[in-house]
């Protein structure tokens, strides 16, 4: 596998539901950051991690709790999600200095019902 | 704060004209860094330029060129002889500095359609 890999790609579930996103580098990175999509609106910044240390924790509920257990791993833990959630949650990396290009995943496509 | 500006929401052409992104963005920073992403149908952002606040250059790469002008805050992105595969949606981003870290500022987008 090369460059940023997500898991899944699609993902359906309910309010009451617990599931987890996974996200995986091969670059050798060292910041991680998690970004939602939704329709109409502007890449949202979620989450951003440095050496597995969170360093932005950008106003995201408490039902969106990430983990990042080393450079190259990156979950997003999801649980009683709203309607609203549903959206592309986007993964990157970078070498996390000013300027360093930030490479995407593909996106887990995320449906709340 | 940052911002970017996309103000074309959605442009189609026909294929093989020539077609002209823009972008304009705002910052206090004087060091910064400006890219472009494409994102198509299947959803991931792919990198296509970095340009750096004390790089005016222009850049050429195959059919892509990319004009930065910081007397107007732009960082226009044009396609030369477009194609079907260049239909997707195009981003603008500004970095910005994050403690040791950064982060960026993406516009709203411009969905680019390229008619056959």
């Amino acid at each position: 596998e090369t460059g940023v890999t997500q898991t899944p790609r699609h993902l359906v579930m309910g309010m009451t539901n617990k599931k987890s996103l996974k996200c995986e580098q091969h670059l050798g990175h060292n910041a991680m950051y998690w970004y939602k999509q939704s329709a109409k609106k502007p890449l949202e910044l979620m989450f951003v991690y440095s050496l597995e240390e969170r360093v932005e924790n950008n106003s995201v509920p408490s039902r969106f709790s990430p983990e990042c257990p080393n450079s190259s791993h990156l979950f997003l833990h999801l649980h009683t999600l709203q309607p609203e959630d549903s959206a592309l949650y986007l993964c990157a990396s970078s070498q996390g200095r000013l300027g360093d290009t930030q490479y995407f995943g593909p996106g887990t496509r995320l449906t709340v019902l | 704060a940052q911002k970017v500006t996309q103000a074309q929401t959605e442009i189609s052409v026909v294929e093989k004209e020539d077609v002209t992104l823009d972008c304009v963005y705002e910052t206090r920073d004087t060091t910064y860094y400006l890219f472009w992403y494409k994102q198509p149908p299947s959803g991931e952002l792919v990198f296509l330029i970095r340009r750096n606040s004390f790089d005016e250059q222009n850049e050429i790469s195959g059919r892509y060129s990319w004009n930065f002008q910081k007397s107007t805050s732009s960082f226009n992105f044009t396609i030369t002889a477009s194609q079907v595969v260049d239909s997707a949606v195009y981003f603008c981003a500004l970095s910005e500095a994050l403690g040791g870290n950064e982060k960026l500022t993406f516009g709203t987008g411009t969905r680019l359609t390229i008619i056959p």
